[in-house]
């Protein structure tokens, strides 16, 4: 069973769209998160939920959002798509006490055309 | 603020030969340390981390990093390379945001592993 997974895992879209990224994990986790790695590698985190509560927001868009039904899912719906919004994005998850040790989905490959 | 600076973007070694990863940080203080890596088109999967308990850290897959408060480092090595430790690794300075754990990530070092 995949604990972390995400979907889709590629995203192909027109500049203007509307798209949203669902994360799921079955690790029993209450943290989870999404963070965003460009072209260059570069890994940085852009949102954090703890029991469906937003605890860390990084200076991101308000074109992206968030949201979590349930401590289980995390999904990131992205407004008015941007070229600059290409990337991959990753969900990961991670238990209260265990500093540092997440797990990490496969990402989503999304790109802005 | 917190950062850490991986200081070779890419590093080549021939199988069975030693595998060094150079990382150095950044901390007002004592800072949780970990190193991540991703195998091509898969998420990250942490190797090793270390939390002020001893400073040399054993970690999955043979690999182990040491802790150097005088140089501000934490160095990734490994004995011997095997093919499949081809991947780009990241080395991680961890803080906290409530129960949260923010991450915040080196640039990576691709590891290139020749026959």
């Amino acid at each position: 069973d995949t604990a972390v997974s995400q979907t889709p895992k590629y995203l192909v879209t027109q500049m203007g769209n509307d798209k949203s990224i669902k994360c799921e994990q079955n690790l029993g986790h209450d943290t989870m998160y999404w963070y965003k790695q460009d072209s260059k590698k570069f890994l940085k985190i852009m949102f954090s939920y703890n029991n469906k509560e937003l605890i860390i927001n990084e200076t991101v868009p308000n074109r992206f959002s968030p949201k979590s039904p349930d401590k289980a899912h995390l999904n990131l719906h992205i407004n008015s798509l941007e070229l600059g919004d290409s990337a991959v994005y990753f969900c990961a998850s991670s238990q209260e006490g265990t500093l540092g040790k997440l797990f990490f989905g496969s990402g989503t490959q999304l790109s802005v055309l | 603020a917190q950062s850490v600076t991986q200081l070779d973007s890419h590093v080549s070694v021939s199988e069975g030969t030693p595998v060094l990863l150079r990382c150095n940080y950044s901390s007002s203080y004592s800072p949780s340390l970990f190193w991540y890596v991703q195998h091509p088109n898969k998420g990250l999967q942490l190797l090793l981390k270390y939390t002020s308990a001893a400073t040399l850290v054993k970690g999955i897959n043979g690999f182990e990093a040491e802790f150097k408060k005088s140089e501000t480092s934490f160095h990734l090595t490994k004995p011997s390379a095997h093919m499949s430790d081809a991947a780009e690794y990241f080395c991680v300075v961890s803080g906290v945001t409530g129960t949260a754990s923010k991450l915040t990530f080196g640039t990576g070092t691709r590891l290139q592993v020749t026959l």
